[in-house]
């Protein structure tokens, strides 16, 4: 298996839901990553985890709040978003023992908030 | 702020010419250098990483890299309109606790 997935797809929730985003990988490796990214901008780096635990957190607000329950599973919960939070949530995973540049991407989960 | 900076686009060339995307970085203490495509609506897929000075070749796709002018390129060779999308270039940034991705160059291969 070489491929990360990621679910849903697609989410619609209004600013007081309460949803999450999950990302699953097989291929072994222990660096996972979450992204947001606008529409003709480049991925924006939200969390690293390493080992399943967080070593990065790029100063994201804390209406977000990522989860590693094992090496082969990343959520993403989400709380009282604003508008501006509508984005493409991008999962990554990579091998080797820490952060990488050779990442492999999941699909994407395109997030709407009303 | 370590910057990954990249023309933004669209370059245009016709079916058959060889692309040139370039990228420069300010972090002198990078290692290592990745160029990802996505396609619009899709994920970024990795295509190239190096991490030498000079070129590395992998099919019609070759990065090269000069850490002395702080730069890195992409040449498409043989340039399809299947390789029409946006070109990122990354870098792992020294310390190796990030990826910076450049804004990206949109590539348009017309037929």
């Amino acid at each position: 298996d070489t491929e990360v997935t990621q679910t849903p797809k697609h989410l619609v929730m209004g600013m007081t839901n309460k949803k999450s985003l999950k990302c699953e990988q097989h291929m072994g490796h222990r660096a996972m990553y979450w992204y947001k990214q606008k529409a003709k901008k480049p991925p924006e780096l939200m969390f690293v985890y390493s080992y399943e635990k967080l070593s990065i957190n790029e100063s994201v607000p804390s209406r977000f709040s990522p989860e590693c329950p094992n090496s082969s599973l990343l959520n993403l919960h989400l709380h009282a978003l604003q508008p501006e939070d509508s984005a493409l949530y991008l999962c990554a995973s990579s091998p080797g023992t820490g952060v990488s540049g050779e990442q492999y991407f999941g699909p994407g989960t395109r997030l709407t908030v009303t | 702020q370590k910057e990954v900076e990249q023309n933004s686009g669209p370059l245009s060339v016709p079916e058959g010419a060889i692309a040139s995307l370039n990228c420069t970085y300010s972090d002198r203490g990078s290692q290592s250098f990745f160029w990802y495509r996505q396609y619009s609506g899709k994920s970024p897929e990795l295509i190239m990483s190096i991490y030498s000075n000079g070129d590395k070749e992998d099919g019609r796709f070759t990065a090269q890299l000069n850490k002395a002018s702080q730069y890195v390129s992409l040449l498409i060779r043989d340039s399809q309109p299947s390789d029409s999308a946006t070109y990122l270039c990354a870098v792992l940034e020294g310390g190796y606790q990030k990826v910076t991705f450049g804004t990206g160059t949109k590539l348009q291969v017309i037929p």
